[in-house]
C-alpha cells in the first residue's frame, strides 16, 4: 500500500514570509494528491490538490509542485498571514480501485505577527 | 446542503459499553469513509465503503464494525469500547477523488 511522509512536524514563519511543507510517497501509481487545513477544533479542509499528469498548480497564495520521478510532493503558502495557522495534512491515494486515501502525519505552521 | 454530518458530537463511554457513530451525505456521493485521529497524527483509515452495499477494512479496522445503511449513511459501532479507542472520529464521503469531511465526534472511553 502507499505510505506518505510529512516533515517538517512544526513550523514557525512570520507573518509575511513563505512556507514550504514537503511529501514523499512510496507507490509510484498514485496519480492524486491533495492538501488539507485542519484549524483547531474543527475538520480537515481540501485547499488545493493536484494529479500526476501535472508538475503544478496554483490557487492564489497556495501552490502545490509534484515530482513523479522523486517521488515527492510540496505546498508552498505565499505572503503568509496569521489565519494561515493550522495543521496541514498531504496526502496520496491508493492505485487500487477503492482509491483510499493515506495521509502523512500532519504539519503545525504558526505563522508569527 | 449540509454536506457531511455526524452524531453525536461527543460521547463518553466506560470500558466495555457499546455505541454507534452515525454519518450522512446529501451529496449523492458513492464512496464513504470512517477515520480516526489522534493526538499529534494524521487520519488513519478504520473502514469504507466504495459503493452502497459494500463494505471493506482499512488499516485500523479491529474493534470496530460498519453498516453501509443506504446510499446517504454509514455507521460505525464499537461493540465493546477500550480506553485505546479514544479519539476523534471523521466520517467522509467522495464521488470521485475529493473527499469531504463530517465535523467529527469525540469519543471518550474510560
Amino acid at each position: 500500500g502507499e505510505n506518505v511522509e510529512q516533515h517538517p512536524s512544526t513550523l514557525s514563519v512570520q507573518e509575511g514570509d513563505s512556507a514550504v511543507i514537503k511529501c514523499t510517497y512510496s507507490d509510484s501509481a498514485s496519480n492524486y494528491f491533495p492538501w488539507y487545513k485542519q484549524e483547531l477544533g474543527k475538520r480537515p479542509q481540501l485547499i488545493i490538490d493536484i494529479r500526476s499528469n501535472v508538475g503544478e498548480k496554483k490557487d492564489q497564495r497556495i501552490a502545490v509542485t509534484l515530482n513523479k520521478t522523486a517521488k515527492h510532493f510540496s505546498l508552498h503558502i505565499t505572503e503568509t498571514q496569521p489565519e494561515d495557522s493550522a495543521v496541514y495534512f498531504c496526502a496520496g491515494i491508493s492505485s487500487g480501485s477503492a482509491r483510499q486515501l493515506t495521509f502523512g502525519s500532519g504539519t503545525q505552521l504558526t505563522v508569527l505577527p | 446542503n449540509a454536506g457531511v454530518t455526524q452524531t453525536p458530537k461527543f460521547q463518553v463511554l466506560k470500558t466495555g459499553q457499546s455505541m454507534t457513530l452515525q454519518c450522512a451525505q446529501d451529496m449523492n456521493h458513492n464512496s464513504m469513509y470512517w477515520y480516526r485521529q489522534d493526538p499529534g497524527m494524521g487520519l488513519r483509515l478504520i473502514y469504507y465503503s466504495a459503493s452502497e452495499g459494500t463494505t471493506d477494512k482499512g488499516e485500523v479496522p479491529n474493534g470496530y464494525n460498519v453498516s453501509r445503511l443506504n446510499k446517504r449513511e454509514f455507521s460505525l459501532r464499537l461493540e465493546s469500547a477500550a480506553p485505546s479507542q479514544t479519539s476523534v472520529y471523521f466520517c467522509a464521503s467522495s464521488s470521485l477523488d475529493e473527499q469531504y469531511f463530517g465535523p467529527g465526534t469525540r469519543l471518550t472511553v474510560t
